[in-house]
């Protein structure tokens, strides 16, 4: 069964730092890039960050860059997020996601989010 | 930046209804958009992508169409588990959603 599994959730003061981890299985981890993509408390879906699968590139959201840094360890299936000079508007589910992609012409590839994990809750609060 | 807008953002039907839900894009995405819907407490799941490809082991009363900057979901017959919140979200260049879509029971 292909699963995502998020962990290193949880409850950071304001400036403080965390650690996502997203457990990755039934399938070729390595062969897929993979996102980020976090919902606040009754609020809508917003991608945060990308990360092809060689860890080649990163792209990142302009409500994180410069404070969160995606990783991979595709020995260990794994996906990180480092989350740094957290703010209360951090607040939120991680989610993370696969991305499939679909050839576009030339060599250019577009990539959506096929599976996705269950979610680690983040609450940035003094 | 891509800007995606999804209306309306709530919808009432009953079971057996036909339900469209909007989604217009700032620029063209050709046809890189894709369709998800989210329960309560749960991860999104993907329905569309493409614009038009149904994943696999959707039902088929779900389908999607459009290309360009106006897209359409459709349900044509809405079932009890089809209650749900449903986003459209753009690849054409990086990802953004929309706002979503609350599909409630009338």
């Amino acid at each position: 069964e292909v699963q995502l599994v998020e962990s290193g959730g949880g409850l950071v003061q304001p400036g403080g730092s965390l650690r996502l981890s997203c457990a990755a299985s039934g399938f070729t981890f390595s062969s897929y890039n993979m996102k980020w993509v976090r919902q606040a408390p009754g609020k809508g879906l917003e991608w945060i960050s990308y990360i092809s699968s060689s860890s080649t590139t990163m792209y990142y959201g302009d409500s994180v860059r410069g404070r969160f840094t995606i990783s991979r360890d595709n020995a260990k299936n794994s996906l990180y997020l480092q989350m740094n000079s957290l703010r209360a508007e951090d607040t939120a589910v991680y989610y993370c996601a696969r991305a499939t992609g679909v050839p576009g012409g030339g060599f250019q590839y577009y990539y959506y989010m096929d599976v996705w994990g269950k979610g680690t809750t983040v609450t940035v609060s003094s | 930046d891509i800007q995606m807008t999804q209306s309306p953002s709530t919808l009432s039907a009953s079971i057996g209804d036909r339900v469209t839900i909007t989604c217009r894009a700032s620029q063209s995405i050709r046809t890189w958009l894709a369709w998800y819907q989210q329960k309560p407490g749960k991860a999104p799941k993907l329905l569309i992508y493409k614009a038009s490809s149904l994943e696999s082991g959707v039902p088929s009363r779900f389908s999607g169409s459009g290309s360009g900057t106006e897209f359409t979901l459709t349900i044509s017959s809405l079932q009890p588990d089809d209650f749900a919140t449903y986003y459209c979200q753009q690849y054409n260049s990086f990802w953004t959603f929309g706002q979503g879509t609350e599909v409630e029971i009338k």
